[in-house]
């Protein structure tokens, strides 16, 4: 099955670590995106990419940085971590040429804590 | 700035009633999702509405469009344990295939 995947899946660093969290996906859609997740304040975006070339920065993109190093991958970093980054992080790709336009496809999660 | 608020935030029901979940948002866009996460999981998505008075069922679960009011509901009938879950909302803009503004999610628990 076309499918998105997230390594790693769990990850406990320390503050001040350089850290890289990977996605993949074989849904050949252009569209990726990252996701934090912390209780009560549903998802956030952190950034954007509708091409290998269009990057855009989310609501939340400060201490964060990506990479698209092909149109099925999107990689996050958190250059030097903190521990209110503390969270879990969603890769997601969409295919607006679709019929279901918006929609998106919801990687397994990173559940990272930052200590 | 787009908005969506859900509500309620946690709603805990018996097994067997039926409840309604709320999405507003607060600028016009004519489409809207649902998604489901169980705890500790993904987001797996559940209805795509895509236009004014759009209705979508799916086994116990109903959902709606209304864009004049900026609202969908989220029906459950004769709710059963398997569907305690977080239901999250998601908004695009009106126009262009950008970003979704999710709301906050409404954590149902379904009690025997």
């Amino acid at each position: 099955d076309a499918d998105v995947t997230q390594t790693p899946r769990n990850r406990i660093t320390k503050t001040g670590k350089r850290i890289m969290l990977e996605c993949s996906q074989t849904k050949g859609h252009d569209r990726m995106y990252w996701y934090r997740q912390d209780p009560g304040l549903g998802l956030r975006l952190i950034y954007y990419s509708f091409d290998v070339k269009d990057i855009n920065k989310g609501e939340i993109s400060d201490g964060y940085s990506v990479s698209r190093q092909a149109q099925a991958k999107f990689s996050l970093s958190l250059e030097s971590a903190i521990p209110n980054q503390t969270a879990l992080y969603f890769c997601a790709t969409s295919d607006p040429y679709s019929g279901r336009r918006d929609e998106q496809f919801f990687g397994p999660g990173t559940r990272l804590t930052v200590l | 700035e787009l908005k969506v608020e859900q509500n309620p935030l946690f709603l805990s029901m018996q097994e067997g009633k039926n409840y309604t979940i709320y999405c507003n948002y607060s600028t016009t866009s004519d489409r809207l999702y649902w998604y489901r996460q169980d705890p500790g999981k993904s987001l797996e998505s559940l209805f795509v509405l895509l236009s004014n008075g759009a209705v979508k069922q799916e086994g116990r679960l109903m959902a709606s469009l209304d864009t004049k009011a900026r609202l969908s509901t989220l029906h459950i009938t004769a709710a059963v344990h398997d569907l305690s879950a977080t239901y999250f909302c998601a908004v695009p803009p009106r126009f262009g295939n950008e970003k979704l503004t999710f709301g906050t999610g409404t954590r149902l628990t379904i009690i025997p």
